[in-house]
């Protein structure tokens, strides 16, 4: 199984780009999240979902947006990407809320 | 909002001492989880403890969920080196769906 897995793993955006990262897992988890992580800091929630077709905002949703259409994806899309979106993205799985399993991370650079 | 708040958020020590890392919440969580992060990697589960009072140990590490289940320590005997990492506790709030995380302590532990 692969679990949980992030594209792309780094990527470098302009100011003012939009990107989509991707999520998809293989574990027919149905909750979902999209966090960030700031350099030697904890980690931020910006969305999560409970299942398709269900999403909720985090700590942190300003600037993003998501969609899950799809048990197995969950994408986290920026639009107008800003300086201050520079961080590793970590997308999890959680079966009943009481465990989190992670994918690699997408480190993403704004210039 | 729920928040949790660690402390020490940097402790440095000697290898053989002992260390006690604190998570600490105004609010009741049904649960609270444990990670360790390495640099590059998404965090990884060490334990879950769900019931108020509870104490688990992993080896060396111990872990405690207070009482009123607002707060949770982990306590490492006799560190090693390979102790060494970033420690993230997390909550589960609005029926341990919203998995929110501390600011995380970074631990070093030197030969």
């Amino acid at each position: 199984n692969a679990g949980v897995t992030q594209t792309p793993k780094f990527r470098i955006l302009k100011i003012g780009q939009s990107m989509t990262l991707q999520c998809t897992q293989d574990m027919n988890h149905n909750y979902m999240y999209w966090y960030r992580q700031d350099p030697g800091m904890g980690l931020k929630l910006i969305y999560y979902s409970v299942g398709a077709g269900i999403t909720d905002k985090g700590e942190v949703p300003n600037g993003y947006n998501v969609s899950r259409s799809t048990t197995e994806d969950f994408p986290l899309r920026l639009e107008l990407a800003a300086p201050s979106q520079t961080s590793v993205y970590f997308c999890a799985t959680n079966p009943w809320g009481t465990e989190a399993f992670f994918g690699q991370g997408t480190r993403l650079t704004v210039v | 909002t729920q928040l949790l708040e660690q402390s020490p958020q940097f402790l440095s020590i000697q290898e053989g001492e002992n260390l006690t890392v604190y998570c600490n919440s105004s609010s009741v969580f049904s649960s609270l989880q444990w990670y360790r992060q390495e640099p590059g990697e998404g965090p990884v589960l060490l334990v879950t403890v769900v019931t108020g009072g509870e104490v688990k140990k992993l080896k060396r590490l111990t872990f405690q969920f207070g009482d009123a289940r607002k707060d949770s320590s982990l306590h490492i005997t006799a560190a090693q080196p390979g102790d060494t990492g970033l420690y993230l506790c997390a909550g589960g709030g609005q029926g341990a769906q919203k998995l929110v995380f501390g600011q995380g302590t970074r631990l070093t532990i030197n030969p």
